[in-house]
């Protein structure tokens, strides 16, 4: 079975500092890999995602995840935090192959950027 | 990306009443679409998926004659709360996968607040 691990509730960093919001996966074979932001009563929004190729992959509002197979993570950095970018943030994982692709999200992590 | 809506974005009913909320595709069609339920402070559970012209898929745990869906047609599925008790209030998120294909991007809906009182 596939999971998901985003090991901290929340994240805190300054204005400016650069950010890193940590997931761990587990998956039979290659992994396909999201990171979705959601606002406060709003549904989810697309920011990345790693199918195959290169291990850097960038997104949307300048973010972007490193994926390492190695240490099955993929992790969701960005150089500069905004404070715009104070959200909840979930890491998820689908399964390459099987015909089910349903994704396994994982418990989300809480960014504050403080101004 | 695609966008997907929810109506309504927020309902408050009565204990033992029913509540309807839709999910419409607006970009393109799709067979399949998933409901999921957020508590406060926690990630989406997946409820179910909603087949366009079949049955829905429900996960375990579920229970498939209090969350009625029905998609009844390629851009529009349905998720029926009946009876509904406090322990229902939630946030119900629809999604779209972008191509119906392996593994690929989820569009989701704004979202449904949902108060039982």
């Amino acid at each position: 079975a596939q999971s998901v691990a985003q090991p901290e509730d929340q994240v805190n960093v300054a204005e400016g500092n650069p950010l890193t919001v940590k997931c761990t996966y587990s998956v039979s074979g290659n992994p396909y890999l999201f990171w979705y932001v959601q606002y406060p009563n709003r549904g989810l929004q697309f920011l990345l995602k790693y199918i195959t190729g290169d291990n850097l992959v960038k997104g949307s509002y300048g973010f972007e995840a490193e994926f390492n197979k190695s240490q099955t993570s993929f992790h969701l950095k960005k150089p500069s935090a905004l404070v715009s970018d104070s959200a909840l943030y979930f890491c998820a994982v689908s399964p390459p192959s099987g015909g089910s692709y349903i994704p396994t999200f994982g418990r989300g992590t809480s960014l504050i950027v403080h101004p | 990306g695609a966008v997907v809506s929810q109506h309504p974005s927020r309902v408050i009913c009565k204990s033992g009443t029913s509540v309807k909320i839709e999910c419409r595709s607006l970009d393109f069609q799709a067979t399949t679409m998933f409901w999921y339920r957020q508590f406060p402070k926690q990630s989406l559970m997946l409820m179910a998926t909603s087949n366009e012209g079949s049955k829905a898929t429900y996960e375990q745990g579920v229970e498939k004659d209090k969350f009625l869906i029905n998609h009844a047609s390629l851009t529009l599925s349905t998720l029926t709360v009946t009876s509904a008790h406090p322990e229902d209030s939630s946030f119900y998120i629809c999604s779209v996968p972008a191509s119906g294909g392996l593994a690929d991007t989820q569009y989701f809906g704004p979202g449904t607040r949902l108060t039982v009182l």
